[in-house]
């Protein structure tokens, strides 16, 4: 069974650029929730979406946005990159519409903005 | 708005002995949930133990358990019998009932020492 995946795992763009994430939850989740850890904190919520609508957003702008699937992947997209985005993205999943208790984390990708 | 601050920013234990990392959340909520992560080297996050705040019980996985104070809002987690393996990034992290954001704060880096 496999569990959360993510791609690409690192990614270098430069300012001003666009960047496309993508993740699979595990098998059985219909719920994904996207995540920026910074360097040395803990991760910050962005969104998470469920049904292929987005459900509850943290404090992040607009040029952060996202998409669900028909067959639940997700793919998040970052706008107008900036030096601060520079961060592990990580995707978490789970079931029944996030009710179903533990969210199962990716391995993360790591971006870097120069 | 909702807060989890962990004040150690790193912590060492010998192989075999017990540690207990802290961690202090600010509520005005009667309905939430509380969790400790561990995120190892690797990056994968993964759930350690949960806690319902209307549960009094303190939650136990085996070598892990938590210390719940409600009402001084501290979450702590022990672990016995370190093991070498336990050596990670751990996290405390919140939920309101009903909502889908997880907050997180800034992490402990546990040291496991031969």
């Amino acid at each position: 069974d496999a569990g959360v995946t993510q791609s690409p795992t690192h990614l270098i763009k430069t300012r001003g650029q666009q960047v496309t994430l993508r993740c699979s939850p595990k098998s059985g989740h219909d719920t994904v929730s996207w995540y920026q850890q910074a360097l040395g904190q803990g991760p910050q919520f962005i969104f998470q979406y469920y049904e292929e609508e987005e459900r509850q957003r943290g404090n992040f702008p607009d040029r952060f946005s996202g998409h669900q699937f028909p067959n639940y992947s997700s793919e998040l997209n970052v706008n107008a990159l900036l030096l601060g985005d520079s961060a592990l993205y990580l995707c978490a999943s789970s079931a029944k519409g996030g009710r179903g208790g533990e969210q199962f984390f990716g391995p993360g990708t790591r971006l870097t903005v120069l | 708005a909702q807060t989890v601050t962990q004040s150690q920013p790193e912590m060492s234990v010998q192989e075999a002995e017990t540690v207990t990392l802290s961690c202090t959340y600010d509520t005005s909520e009667s309905d939430y949930y509380l969790f400790w992560y561990k995120q190892p080297p690797s990056r994968q996050m993964i759930l350690v133990i949960r806690q319902e705040a209307y549960k009094q019980q303190n939650a136990t996985e085996n070598r892990f358990s938590v210390n719940f104070q409600k009402a001084a809002k501290s979450f702590s987690l022990k672990i016995s019998d370190s093991q070498l393996g336990d050596a990670a990034m751990y996290f405390c992290a919140y939920r309101r009932g009903g909502t889908y954001k997880y907050i997180f704060g800034t992490g402990t880096r546990l040291k496991v020492l031969a």
